[in-house]
């Protein structure tokens, strides 16, 4: 069975901090992605990377998928309260995907 | 003009009795997914179908069962409900496979008393 281990699980911080969350298998996956999901409503993807050592960013926020294709880490740079939310990673296997439980984040004003 | 929509939003329901849930989407998108996401558990994959009348398995797919008819439904049905039921349902819709990535739904919160 292939699992995505997320950490960490809570994470709550003060505006303007950085920070780091990772995703980790043993597995290999052909993708990694990283949505963001919000109370009431579904996961938004952020983004997608399939290829090993690739690094994305998107405005603060930037993505790494691991050389061996089995971790991906999200870093976001001088965190804002809109960044609250849970950050899901998930990972491209036989045509689907398996979530990660997810990393709660909390930014305070 | 969201491209895929979940009803009902909300539902209470009495243990023994079928549920179904809808998914509609109007991206005309081949693969659709149903997933149930639950406290310490995460998202979990229950059934997906990779066109009309072609549908699969996934990882907890024993007392729901699925169809699709037309590209644009997929639906869920729980047989007779059991409390082990309750959960936050979600659909979501792929253009190719899970490397595109998934649009999910808003979600139908489902309880089972």
């Amino acid at each position: 069975t292939q699992l995505l281990e997320q950490s960490p699980q809570f994470l709550s911080i003060q505006e303007g901090e950085n920070l780091t969350v990772y995703c980790n298998s043993s597995s290999v996956f052909s993708s990694l992605q990283w949505y963001r999901q919000e109370p009431g409503e579904g996961p938004v993807l952020l983004v997608t990377v399939v290829t090993g050592g690739e690094v994305k960013k998107l405005k603060r926020l930037t993505f790494q998928f691991g050389d061996a294709r089995k971790d991906s880490s999200l870093h976001i740079t001088a965190a804002q309260p809109g960044d609250t939310g849970l950050y899901l990673c998930a990972g491209g296997s036989q045509g689907n995907l398996i979530f990660g439980k997810g990393t709660k984040l909390s930014v305070k004003p | 003009d969201a491209g895929i929509t979940q009803s009902p939003r909300h539902k209470v329901t009495e243990t023994g009795t079928p549920v179904t849930l809808r998914c509609h989407q109007t991206e005309n998108h081949r693969y659709m997914y149903w997933y149930r996401q639950d406290p310490g558990h995460g998202l979990r994959l229950i059934h997906y179908s990779y066109g009309v009348k072609d549908t699969d398995k996934g990882e907890v797919s024993d007392g729901y069962s699925v169809s699709r008819s037309k590209t644009e439904d997929f639906l869920l049905t729980l047989e007779s409900a059991t409390s082990s039921q309750t959960s936050v349902y979600f659909c979501a819709i792929s253009l190719a496979d899970s490397d595109y990535g998934y649009t999910f739904g808003s979600g139908t919160r489902l309880t089972v008393v």
